[in-house]
C-alpha cells in the first residue's frame, strides 16, 4: 500500500499569515492516464471532510482562493496565503493512483496562536 | 444540490451485524461511484470499501474483507454497507462518500456511529 507522510503533525498559525502543509508518498502518484490522483481535505471539529482540492492543484467549488495545492510526483504542498479563524481543524492528503486502498496521510492539526 | 444521509449506526456486542444504509439525493445516483470511509474516535480518515456505479466491482480494505460487504440500489438511490463478524477496532463513524471531477470523495455524509462493545 502507498504510505503518506505529512508534516508537520501541528501546526499553529497567527491569523492573517501564510501556512503550508506537506505530504509525501511512497511511490510516485502518477498514473497511468497521466494524473496525478492527489486530493486535500479539511475537517473541522464535529463535522464531515470536505474536500479543497483534488488532483494536485484543482480547488474545488467554493473553496477560497487562499487555498492552493502544488507539487509533483512523490511530493506535495498545500498552502494557505492568509489563515483565517475557519481554517482551523485537520488537513489530509490522500492519494487515488494506486487503489485499493485509497490511502490518508496521518492528518495536520491547524490552530491560531 | 447533493446530499448524503448515513443511517443504521448503533451500539452492537463483538460478533454481531450490522447494516448501514446512505440516502443519495440531488444528482443521478447511478451515475457515480461511492465510498465507505471511517474514523475511529480521535484518529485519522481510512477508506474501507469502494462500489462501482453499476454494482459489478466492489473493493474492500483488507481488514474488512470477508466480513463487509457493499452494495448499491440504484432504483432507491442508496448505498449499503453490511458489516459481520464486528470487532472492538471497527468502531467508528462511518461516512459516505461520492465521486466528483473524475476523483474520489467530492462529496460527504454527516456520518454515523457505530461502536463495538460488550
Amino acid at each position: 500500500d502507498v504510505v503518506m507522510t505529512q508534516s508537520p503533525l501541528s501546526l499553529p498559525v497567527t491569523l492573517g499569515q501564510p501556512a503550508s502543509i506537506s505530504c509525501r508518498s511512497s511511490q510516485s502518484l502518477v498514473y497511468s492516464d497521466g494524473n496525478t490522483y492527489l486530493h486535500w481535505f479539511h475537517q473541522r471539529a464535529g463535522q464531515s471532510p470536505r474536500r479543497l482540492i483534488y488532483k494536485v492543484s484543482n480547488r474545488d467549488s467554493g473553496v477560497p482562493d487562499r487555498f492552493s495545492g502544488s507539487g509533483s510526483g512523490t511530493d506535495f504542498t498545500l498552502k494557505i496565503s492568509r489563515v483565517e479563524a475557519e481554517d482551523v481543524g485537520i488537513y489530509y492528503c490522500m492519494q487515488g493512483t494506486h487503489w485499493p486502498p485509497y490511502t490518508f496521510g496521518q492528518g495536520t492539526k491547524v490552530e491560531i496562536k | 444540490q447533493v446530499q448524503l444521509v448515513e443511517s443504521g449506526g448503533g451500539l452492537v456486542k463483538p460478533g454481531g451485524s450490522l447494516r448501514l444504509s446512505c440516502a443519495a439525493s440531488g444528482y443521478t445516483f447511478s451515475d457515480y461511484y461511492m465510498s465507505w470511509i471511517r474514523q475511529a474516535p480521535g484518529k485519522g480518515l481510512e477508506w474501507v470499501s469502494y462500489i462501482s456505479s453499476s454494482g459489478s466491482s466492489t473493493y474492500y480494505e483488507d481488514s474488512v474483507k470477508g466480513r463487509f460487504t457493499i452494495s448499491r440500489d440504484n432504483a432507491k438511490n442508496s448505498l449499503y454497507l453490511q458489516m459481520n463478524s464486528l470487532r472492538a477496532e471497527d468502531t467508528a463513524v462511518y461516512y459516505c462518500a461520492r465521486d466528483s471531477d473524475s476523483s474520489s470523495c467530492g462529496y460527504w455524509g454527516q456520518g454515523t456511529l457505530v461502536t463495538v462493545s460488550s
